[in-house]
């Protein structure tokens, strides 16, 4: 079955600094891969998406990284400020169910000032 | 943009009963819903995929007759925990996708915490 690994549980940085989570998988080949922002209590909000055939995505501070043969993505946080502070999920799309995502269980960020 | 609500927020019920969860989508139509479940430090699980107008799909090992779902129309879907048990409480949350490809972001309503007294 797909399998979605965020290998680290917590990361915390200092204020300025670049965040980078890591998001790999395995026995599946995506379309394409998405990452989101939780805070305590809330539903996820989407930050980006990554198709397959594109090795890097930005928004803004961010940036998202896809490497198809490594089954990775990375994400990057840069300048990080304490308001990033919250737990970044990536997700797979499941085509045979539709727009379904199975999501990774997340990566809490703090960033401290 | 895209809005979808959940309500309630927060329950708390006793064990044996059942709760209604309601998931509207306020500015967009969604012929598909999905629910999700989440426990303390885990990832979203998706329990089911809710179809407006049929019945809804459910994921392996998630019980169709005590996790009820109704998408009576393109706005609303419900779901609701029949017979709670403690093992039931749980952070459940709702989602949709306002776009028309299958790689269109989803929406997510802020989650229902449910608490089985």
């Amino acid at each position: 079955s797909q399998k979605i690994e965020q290998n680290s549980e917590a990361l915390n940085i200092q204020e300025g600094k670049t965040a980078t989570l890591t998001c790999n998988y395995t026995n599946y080949s995506p379309a394409y891969l998405q990452w989101y922002r939780q805070d305590p209590g809330r539903g996820p909000v989407f930050l980006l998406l990554i198709r397959e055939n594109e090795k890097e995505k930005r928004k803004e501070r961010l940036k998202v990284t896809f490497d198809t043969t490594l089954k990775q993505s990375l994400f990057h946080i840069t300048a990080s400020q304490p308001a990033d502070s919250a737990t970044y999920l990536c997700a797979l799309d499941i085509l045979q169910a539709g727009t379904a995502l199975i999501f990774g269980k997340g990566t809490t960020l703090s960033v401290s000032s | 943009g895209a809005v979808v609500s959940q309500h309630p927020s927060r329950v708390i019920c006793k064990s044996g009963t059942s709760v209604k969860i309601e998931c509207r989508s306020l500015d967009f139509q969604a012929t598909t819903m999905f629910w999700y479940r989440q426990f303390p430090k885990q990832s979203l699980m998706l329990m089911a995929t809710s179809n407006e107008g049929s019945k809804a799909t459910y994921e392996q090992g998630v019980e169709k007759d005590k996790f009820l779902i109704n998408h009576a129309s393109l706005t609303l879907s419900t779901l609701t925990v029949t017979s709670a048990h403690p093992e039931d409480s749980s952070f459940y949350i709702c989602s949709a996708n306002p776009g028309q490809g299958s790689n269109s972001p989803l929406h997510f309503g802020n989650g229902t915490r449910l608490t089985v007294t």
